[in-house]
């Protein structure tokens, strides 16, 4: 079965960090491109960055460039999302998905999402 | 305000058929492949539609998308009750660096 699950999501104070965790299983993991992904409040999806199979090439949407940094560890398989100097305007739900492999860069599994409070 | 153009809410009675369209620019639906994505709220969101018609294992034929010019569009025979959800396209763009673009969504009710 082909899961991911997100964890790390959490209130926290203006300029804050958090670290968010995505743990993937049932598939090859190292084959595969990620991204994370967010619903905040009132909005539609919003993305937020993607990272290749093998970290050597990451993308940033221009609301988390330079705040937040996506990352990967293939041999725990699992994505990380490191966000730094948070802002109210970063709370949500934080999804991770898996990119399907056609150029494409659509998103084929996803995980139920981790929520962010960004509040003081 | 997002690039990807939806209109925010659809509406169509049981059995018919629902068409939600998306409007882009050259950068993004011009020149790469679109997909959809149906969201029901507190849940993950589902790829309905990749590469502009392409339907994912276990997604059905009611499902259709298309694209012409600038402009996609998501088709739903058939039309059921659970298929009440929000709908969203999504491009990559490439005057934004490969960024990838989610429209702002439309709400579909079924009447």
């Amino acid at each position: 079965q082909v899961h991911l699950v997100e964890s790390g999501g959490d209130l926290v104070k203006p300029g804050g960090s958090l670290r968010l965790s995505c743990a993937a299983s049932g598939f090859t993991f190292s084959d595969y491109y990620m991204g994370w992904m967010r619903q905040t409040p009132g909005k539609g999806l919003e993305w937020i960055a993607y990272i290749s199979s093998r970290s050597t090439n990451t993308k940033y949407a221009d609301s988390v460039k330079g705040r937040f940094t996506i990352s990967r560890d293939n041999a725990e398989n699992s994505l990380f999302l490191l966000m730094n100097r948070l802002r109210v305007e970063d709370t949500g739900v934080y999804f991770c998905a898996r990119d399907v492999p056609s150029g494409t860069y659509a998103f084929d599994i996803w995980g139920p999402g981790t929520v962010v409070i960004v509040s003081s | 305000q997002s690039v990807l153009t939806q209109p925010p809410s659809a509406s169509e009675t049981p059995g018919q058929t629902v068409t939600i369209s998306c409007s882009g620019s050259s950068s993004n639906i011009g020149s790469n492949a679109v997909n959809w994505y149906q969201h029901f709220p507190g849940t993950a969101p589902k790829l309905l539609i990749y590469n502009t018609n392409q339907r994912p294992a276990g997604v059905p034929d009611r499902f259709s998308g298309s694209k012409s010019g600038t402009s996609a569009s998501l088709a739903i025979s058939g039309l059921q009750s659970e298929d009440e959800a929000d709908y969203y396209c999504s491009a990559l763009d490439d005057s934004l660096s490969g960024h990838v673009l989610f429209g702002a969504g439309t709400k579909l009710t079924v009447l």
